[in-house]
């Protein structure tokens, strides 16, 4: 099973800020990694596949990069309603598994 | 548009069984894989099982494998999740979600539902 790591855990972004979100995985996925945002109450919603392909409507202050072992979520900008919990997820192998989540929480 | 909602969940004791279904309507529910995703109160995502578009393919995690059975009427456009043996360990909030491509399985999840939660205690 491939586990997957992210970082930091929770991160203090002021609004308008960059936020820079980690993941690892413990063996190589290529390109197979797809980051999804959840807020509370809600369901996830898919933000990138591919890692670096921005899914339906998401707006292009979301960029992810990386390949193999190592991949990073970039929002260049917060907006409010952005403040949300991200998870990356492989999907080049069964199990899919997904990393634990990083809070992006107001500063 | 795409829709899937899901019902069925409620509190159950340990050992009994429970069946989740997820209503899909808004797109061409036997051209696409569909999974069953959980998160445990205040924790992550676990993905639990896929069903392929045909039926012909199903995975599931180690942790339910034996005990949760998925399977699809599509006919009814609908999704169905079988617990039997169920533990503490699987309360949690159950997501159906739909494939994001068609005629295959095994890529990233492109529409879910809003969950239905399912507690396990006596």
């Amino acid at each position: 099973e491939i586990v997957m790591t992210q970082s930091p855990v929770t991160l203090s972004v002021s609004p308008g800020e960059r936020a820079t979100l980690s993941c690892r995985a413990s063996q190589s996925v290529g390109t197979n990694l797809a980051w999804y945002q959840q807020k509370p109450g809600q369901a996830p919603r898919l933000l990138i596949y591919g890692a670096s392909t921005r899914a339906t409507g998401i707006p292009a202050r979301f960029s992810g990069s990386g390949s193999g072992t190592e991949f990073t979520l970039t929002i260049s900008s917060l907006q409010s309603e952005e403040f949300a919990v991200y998870f990356c997820q492989h999907y080049n192998d069964w199990p899919l598994t997904f990393g634990g989540g990083t809070k992006v929480e107001i500063k | 548009q795409v829709q899937l909602v899901e019902s069925g969940g409620g509190v159950v004791q340990p050992g009994r069984s429970l069946r989740l279904s997820c209503a899909a309507s808004g797109f061409t529910f036997s051209s696409y894989a569909m999974y069953w995703v959980r998160q445990a109160p205040g924790k992550g995502l676990e993905w639990v099982t896929v069903i392929s578009y045909d039926g012909s393919v199903k995975y599931y995690a180690g942790s339910v494998k034996g005990r949760f059975t998925i399977s699809r009427d599509d006919a009814k456009n609908t999704l169905y999740l079988q617990m039997n043996s169920l533990r503490g360990e699987d309360t949690a909030i159950y997501y159906c979600a739909r494939d994001q491509r068609q005629h295959s399985y095994g890529y990233p999840l492109e529409y879910w539902g809003q969950g239905t939660l399912v507690t396990v205690s006596s």
